[in-house]
């Protein structure tokens, strides 16, 4: 199955853009990426997913590379309320492949 | 709005217990999904199915069976609790592509 690889931990200032990062070397070329976070005591919730094209949605931008081995979740404008884990997931078959993902910190 | 409910939010049972974790979604979804969550490993698939009565393992089911008799319906079951499965348990049902996630359930076997 393919596998994510992301940071463990970012900063970011509130009111600033945050690139968050992920690998997926193994991606197949039919396999999409999706996005998830998940708040504190709560589930993860949908953020954004594509398969080759740059995708824009009312919470975030995917940026895909061209040969999609890698793919960086962009927040236009970070806010307290954006803290939380992000997880980058490949979507083989019906399932999602998460990884460990990234804990986003927000300071104001 | 998509609801994806569990049955319990927090639950404590003993070595040797058979344990019932319930999710019910309201979107009519084919797709549903098991998974657990513990810190440092992510998120692991247990078990899912997609369609009424069809199943299939995931990458972690061993200790565990599923049942899904209605649509709405997705339950998880312990035959035979034991401490390795004190984790947080996480429903999801998919549609259009999107998953949706129950809000969990935490439980603790002693």
């Amino acid at each position: 199955d393919a596998k994510t690889t992301q940071p463990n931990s970012m900063e970011s200032n509130e009111e600033e853009p945050v690139h968050l990062p992920c690998n997926h070397s193994t991606i197949s070329g039919t396999d999409y990426i999706h996005w998830y976070r998940q708040l504190p005591s709560q589930g993860p919730e949908y953020v954004i997913h594509g398969l080759t094209s740059n995708v824009n949605n009312r919470m975030a931008s995917l940026a895909i590379a061209e040969d999609r081995k890698s793919s960086t979740l962009i927040l236009h404008r970070a806010t307290l309320r954006d803290a939380a884990v992000y997880y980058c997931t490949v979507r083989v078959g019906n399932k999602l492949v998460f990884g460990a993902g990234t804990i986003l910190r927000v300071k104001s | 709005d998509v609801k994806v409910t569990q049955s319990s939010r927090y639950l404590v049972k003993r070595t040797g217990e058979k344990v019932f974790l319930e999710c019910v979604q309201d979107m009519d979804h084919e797709n549903m999904f098991w998974y657990r969550q513990d810190p440092g490993l992510g998120l692991r698939l247990i078990y899912f199915s997609y369609d009424v009565k069809m199943k299939e393992k995931g990458d972690i089911p061993e200790g565990y069976s599923v049942s899904r008799e209605k649509k709405e319906r997705f339950s998880l079951i312990l035959e035979s609790a034991s401490t390795n499965q004190t984790s947080m348990y996480l429903c999801a049902s998919e549609g259009d592509r999107t998953y949706f996630f129950g809000p969990g359930t935490r439980l603790t076997v002693l």
